[in-house]
Protein backbone atom coordinates (compact mmCIF):
# COMPACT_ATOMS: atom_id res chain seq x y z
CA UNK A 1 0.00 0.00 0.00
CA UNK A 2 1.15 3.68 -0.50
CA UNK A 3 3.46 4.88 2.23
CA UNK A 4 3.22 8.56 2.41
CA UNK A 5 0.04 10.74 2.13
CA UNK A 6 0.62 14.70 1.32
CA UNK A 7 -2.20 17.29 2.60
CA UNK A 8 -3.63 19.25 1.26
CA UNK A 9 -3.95 17.51 -2.41
CA UNK A 10 -3.78 20.94 -3.47
CA UNK A 11 -3.11 24.85 -2.27
CA UNK A 12 -2.42 28.18 -3.87
CA UNK A 13 -1.64 31.32 -2.02
CA UNK A 14 -0.43 34.70 -2.52
CA UNK A 15 3.39 35.29 -3.28
CA UNK A 16 5.59 36.03 -0.06
CA UNK A 17 3.24 33.86 2.31
CA UNK A 18 4.26 30.98 3.58
CA UNK A 19 3.29 27.49 2.08
CA UNK A 20 3.16 24.18 4.22
CA UNK A 21 2.61 21.11 2.84
CA UNK A 22 2.26 17.71 4.88
CA UNK A 23 3.16 14.10 4.92
CA UNK A 24 2.23 11.22 6.72
CA UNK A 25 3.46 7.38 6.29
CA UNK A 26 2.28 4.15 8.11
CA UNK A 27 5.38 1.91 8.89
CA UNK A 28 8.40 3.02 10.31
CA UNK A 29 11.13 4.88 8.19
CA UNK A 30 14.85 5.03 7.32
CA UNK A 31 14.62 8.41 6.09
CA UNK A 32 11.74 10.98 4.47
CA UNK A 33 12.39 12.62 1.32
CA UNK A 34 10.81 15.73 0.08
CA UNK A 35 10.57 16.63 -4.21
CA UNK A 36 10.00 18.99 -5.84
CA UNK A 37 8.58 18.58 -9.82
CA UNK A 38 8.08 21.07 -12.19
CA UNK A 39 5.06 20.83 -14.71
CA UNK A 40 6.02 17.83 -17.29
CA UNK A 41 9.70 17.72 -15.97
CA UNK A 42 11.95 15.55 -13.87
CA UNK A 43 12.73 14.99 -9.69
CA UNK A 44 14.48 17.50 -8.08
CA UNK A 45 15.84 16.27 -4.76
CA UNK A 46 14.92 19.03 -1.80
CA UNK A 47 15.94 17.53 1.67
CA UNK A 48 16.43 14.73 3.01
CA UNK A 49 15.62 13.97 6.86
CA UNK A 50 16.62 10.80 8.63
CA UNK A 51 14.39 9.25 10.92
CA UNK A 52 16.64 10.39 14.09
CA UNK A 53 16.27 13.99 12.65
CA UNK A 54 13.36 16.30 14.06
CA UNK A 55 14.08 19.17 11.84
CA UNK A 56 16.23 20.27 8.70
CA UNK A 57 16.61 23.63 6.79
CA UNK A 58 18.05 24.55 3.49
CA UNK A 59 17.64 27.93 2.49
CA UNK A 60 13.66 28.94 2.41
CA UNK A 61 12.59 25.41 3.03
CA UNK A 62 12.04 24.12 6.31
CA UNK A 63 10.97 20.42 6.93
CA UNK A 64 10.47 18.28 10.39
CA UNK A 65 9.72 14.94 11.25
CA UNK A 66 7.19 13.50 13.95
CA UNK A 67 8.02 9.92 14.27
CA UNK A 68 5.58 9.53 16.76
CA UNK A 69 2.98 10.63 14.70
CA UNK A 70 4.78 9.57 11.48
CA UNK A 71 4.30 12.90 9.75
CA UNK A 72 6.14 15.39 8.40
CA UNK A 73 5.78 18.82 6.94
CA UNK A 74 7.33 20.98 4.42
CA UNK A 75 7.57 25.07 4.83
CA UNK A 76 8.84 27.19 1.71
CA UNK A 77 8.70 30.98 3.31
CA UNK A 78 8.79 34.10 1.35
CA UNK A 79 7.15 32.08 -1.97
CA UNK A 80 7.86 32.92 -5.03
CA UNK A 81 6.47 31.93 -8.74
CA UNK A 82 9.51 30.37 -9.09
CA UNK A 83 7.35 27.80 -6.90
CA UNK A 84 4.81 26.92 -8.72
CA UNK A 85 5.18 23.09 -8.70
CA UNK A 86 4.15 19.27 -7.03
CA UNK A 87 6.18 18.49 -4.00
CA UNK A 88 6.37 14.77 -3.09
CA UNK A 89 7.05 12.99 -0.04
CA UNK A 90 8.88 9.77 -0.38
CA UNK A 91 9.52 7.69 2.74
CA UNK A 92 12.16 5.11 2.63
CA UNK A 93 11.11 2.09 4.87
CA UNK A 94 13.24 0.94 7.61
CA UNK A 95 14.41 -2.52 5.88
CA UNK A 96 17.24 -1.29 3.73
CA UNK A 97 16.25 -3.71 1.48
CA UNK A 98 13.02 -2.24 0.11
CA UNK A 99 12.22 0.29 -1.60
CA UNK A 100 11.04 4.24 -1.56
CA UNK A 101 7.83 4.72 -1.76
CA UNK A 102 6.20 8.15 -3.13
CA UNK A 103 3.03 10.09 -1.95
CA UNK A 104 0.62 11.26 -4.69
CA UNK A 105 1.98 15.21 -4.26
CA UNK A 106 0.73 18.36 -3.31
CA UNK A 107 0.33 20.65 -6.41
CA UNK A 108 1.29 24.16 -4.97
CA UNK A 109 0.46 27.27 -6.58
CA UNK A 110 1.85 30.87 -6.12
CA UNK A 111 -0.39 33.45 -7.17
CA UNK A 112 0.86 36.55 -8.84
CA UNK B 1 25.72 12.65 -5.43
CA UNK B 2 25.01 11.76 -9.31
CA UNK B 3 23.82 13.81 -12.34
CA UNK B 4 21.59 11.60 -14.25
CA UNK B 5 20.33 12.17 -18.37
CA UNK B 6 17.85 10.67 -20.06
CA UNK B 7 16.84 10.52 -23.83
CA UNK B 8 14.31 11.34 -25.89
CA UNK B 9 13.22 13.66 -23.14
CA UNK B 10 9.87 12.98 -25.13
CA UNK B 11 8.36 11.10 -28.09
CA UNK B 12 5.35 10.52 -29.75
CA UNK B 13 4.80 7.10 -30.86
CA UNK B 14 2.16 5.11 -33.12
CA UNK B 15 0.46 2.43 -31.42
CA UNK B 16 2.06 -0.97 -31.49
CA UNK B 17 5.32 0.23 -31.92
CA UNK B 18 8.07 0.25 -29.56
CA UNK B 19 10.23 2.98 -27.50
CA UNK B 20 13.91 2.07 -25.57
CA UNK B 21 14.53 5.20 -23.38
CA UNK B 22 18.29 5.71 -22.66
CA UNK B 23 19.51 6.64 -19.09
CA UNK B 24 23.03 7.64 -18.13
CA UNK B 25 24.62 8.45 -15.14
CA UNK B 26 27.53 10.74 -14.64
CA UNK B 27 29.44 8.13 -12.09
CA UNK B 28 28.85 4.61 -11.08
CA UNK B 29 25.47 3.62 -8.90
CA UNK B 30 24.99 0.90 -6.98
CA UNK B 31 20.87 0.83 -7.52
CA UNK B 32 19.17 1.84 -10.73
CA UNK B 33 15.17 1.97 -11.04
CA UNK B 34 12.49 2.76 -13.62
CA UNK B 35 9.54 4.68 -12.44
CA UNK B 36 6.44 5.44 -14.56
CA UNK B 37 4.32 8.18 -13.90
CA UNK B 38 0.96 8.70 -15.07
CA UNK B 39 -0.91 11.84 -15.14
CA UNK B 40 -1.22 13.86 -13.00
CA UNK B 41 -0.17 11.05 -10.57
CA UNK B 42 2.59 9.70 -8.08
CA UNK B 43 5.67 7.44 -9.35
CA UNK B 44 4.81 4.31 -8.96
CA UNK B 45 8.04 1.75 -9.77
CA UNK B 46 8.66 -0.74 -12.38
CA UNK B 47 11.45 -2.15 -11.47
CA UNK B 48 14.90 -2.42 -10.25
CA UNK B 49 17.37 -2.51 -13.17
CA UNK B 50 20.21 -4.68 -12.30
CA UNK B 51 23.68 -4.83 -13.17
CA UNK B 52 24.53 -7.73 -15.55
CA UNK B 53 21.60 -9.71 -14.84
CA UNK B 54 17.93 -9.74 -15.18
CA UNK B 55 15.80 -6.77 -13.91
CA UNK B 56 13.42 -7.07 -10.90
CA UNK B 57 10.01 -6.25 -11.59
CA UNK B 58 7.25 -4.71 -9.74
CA UNK B 59 3.82 -6.33 -9.22
CA UNK B 60 2.10 -5.55 -12.88
CA UNK B 61 4.95 -4.80 -14.78
CA UNK B 62 6.46 -7.66 -16.85
CA UNK B 63 9.70 -8.45 -18.71
CA UNK B 64 8.16 -8.90 -22.12
CA UNK B 65 6.27 -5.02 -21.51
CA UNK B 66 9.49 -3.56 -20.42
CA UNK B 67 12.62 -5.32 -21.21
CA UNK B 68 14.96 -3.58 -19.18
CA UNK B 69 19.36 -3.69 -19.73
CA UNK B 70 22.11 -2.28 -17.33
CA UNK B 71 25.07 -3.34 -19.00
CA UNK B 72 27.10 -1.64 -16.23
CA UNK B 73 26.74 0.83 -13.72
CA UNK B 74 26.12 4.15 -15.60
CA UNK B 75 23.79 2.96 -18.06
CA UNK B 76 20.21 1.39 -18.41
CA UNK B 77 17.65 1.58 -20.88
CA UNK B 78 14.19 0.87 -20.46
CA UNK B 79 12.07 -0.64 -23.99
CA UNK B 80 8.46 0.25 -23.83
CA UNK B 81 7.07 -2.87 -26.05
CA UNK B 82 3.87 -2.73 -28.15
CA UNK B 83 2.39 0.61 -26.59
CA UNK B 84 -0.82 1.81 -26.57
CA UNK B 85 -2.26 4.94 -25.55
CA UNK B 86 -2.40 3.56 -21.94
CA UNK B 87 1.42 3.92 -21.51
CA UNK B 88 1.28 7.40 -22.37
CA UNK B 89 3.32 8.74 -19.28
CA UNK B 90 6.37 10.29 -17.87
CA UNK B 91 9.12 7.61 -17.86
CA UNK B 92 11.92 8.55 -15.22
CA UNK B 93 15.13 7.07 -14.16
CA UNK B 94 16.94 7.11 -10.81
CA UNK B 95 20.01 5.95 -9.58
CA UNK B 96 21.91 5.61 -6.21
CA UNK B 97 24.56 4.11 -3.90
CA UNK B 98 21.21 3.03 -1.61
CA UNK B 99 17.74 2.25 -2.39
CA UNK B 100 17.08 5.07 0.04
CA UNK B 101 18.85 8.09 -1.48
CA UNK B 102 18.33 8.16 -5.16
CA UNK B 103 18.79 11.20 -7.80
CA UNK B 104 16.88 11.15 -10.42
CA UNK B 105 16.52 11.98 -14.46
CA UNK B 106 14.57 14.81 -16.51
CA UNK B 107 11.97 11.94 -17.54
CA UNK B 108 11.40 11.16 -20.42
CA UNK B 109 7.28 12.48 -21.87
CA UNK B 110 5.84 9.52 -23.83
CA UNK B 111 2.44 10.00 -25.66
CA UNK B 112 0.67 7.58 -27.89
CA UNK B 113 -1.36 8.09 -30.45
Amino acid sequence: SQQGEEDPQALSIQEGENATMNCSYKTSINNLQWYRQNSGRGLVHLILIRSNEREKHSGRLRVTLDTSKKSSSLLITASRAADTASYFCATAPGNRDDKIIFGKGTRLHILP
Amino acid sequence: SAVISQKPSRDICQRGTSLTIQCQVDSQVTMMFWYRQQPGQSLTLIATANQGSEATYESGFVIDKFPISRPNLTFSTLTVSNMSPEDSSIYLCSGGQTTYEQYFGPGTRLTVT
